[in-house]
């Protein structure tokens, strides 16, 4: 069963565009993070959120965490060929040890 | 400044071998996990530690074995390779376990890719 849905499974845009990528659940998390993973890498965090309703810049990336800590959204703004990849949004729940993964979004940001 | 460093980078296998995956880290972790990573379900985990001599299973453990008898190994054993374990697994590592760790991040190896005939 996957805890962490995300949407949509693939996007891609040209350059300069805005995108929203969503991570929804019925669980509720003590926290959760974002990562990128690029072709032949391991993820690599982007940001950790923790409280309900926060909001929190990356330069052109916001990330907001649900006020009810089931969900959060990634906002790119004016997007570039260098935000290609795939992101994945990772939760908390119950026993502090288990991250749980979404499903993930690959980005294609082309010129 | 190596961080998590996985091997092998590739493996093929025969349906019913058996191998090791090696995760060894630098960064004085307590806590380490595996995950595999399958087209359209993200990361899966398969089992972790939070300090040397303590594992525990995570959502997909049949299969496979750990153990954890330094704080920086953490090696993945398939018993007997069978082509639903064809995938790419994920070693990952963070500061420590307990509450904490909802805010530290995961430090991930670059992965090894294996596929099982």
């Amino acid at each position: 069963t996957q805890l962490l849905e995300q949407s949509p499974q693939f996007l891609s845009i040209q350059e300069g565009e805005n995108l929203t990528v969503y991570c929804n659940s019925s669980s509720v998390f003590s926290s959760l993070q974002w990562y990128r993973q690029e072709p032949g890498e391991g993820p690599v965090l982007l940001v950790t959120v923790v409280t309900g309703g926060e909001v929190k810049k990356l330069k052109r990336l916001t990330f907001q965490f649900g006020d009810a800590r089931k969900d959060s959204s990634l906002h790119i703004t004016a997007a570039q060929p260098g935000d290609t990849g795939l992101y994945l949004c990772a939760g908390y729940t119950g026993t502090a040890s288990k991250l749980t993964f979404g499903t993930g979004t690959r980005l294609q940001v082309t010129l | 400044n190596a961080g998590v460093t996985q091997t092998p980078k590739f493996q093929v296998l025969k349906t019913g071998q058996s191998m090791t995956l090696q995760c060894a880290q630098d960064m004085n972790h307590e806590y380490m996990s595996w995950y595999r990573q399958d087209p359209g379900m993200g990361l899966r985990l398969i089992h972790y530690s939070v300090g040397a001599g303590i594992t525990d299973q995570g959502e997909v453990p049949n299969g496979y074995n750990v153990s954890r008898s330094t704080t920086e190994d953490f090696p993945l054993r398939l018993l007997s390779a069978a082509p639903s374990q064809t995938s790419v697994y994920f070693c990952a590592s963070s500061y420590r376990s307990g509450t904490g760790v909802g805010r530290s991040p995961l430090h991930f190896g670059n992965g090894t890719r294996l596929t099982v005939t």
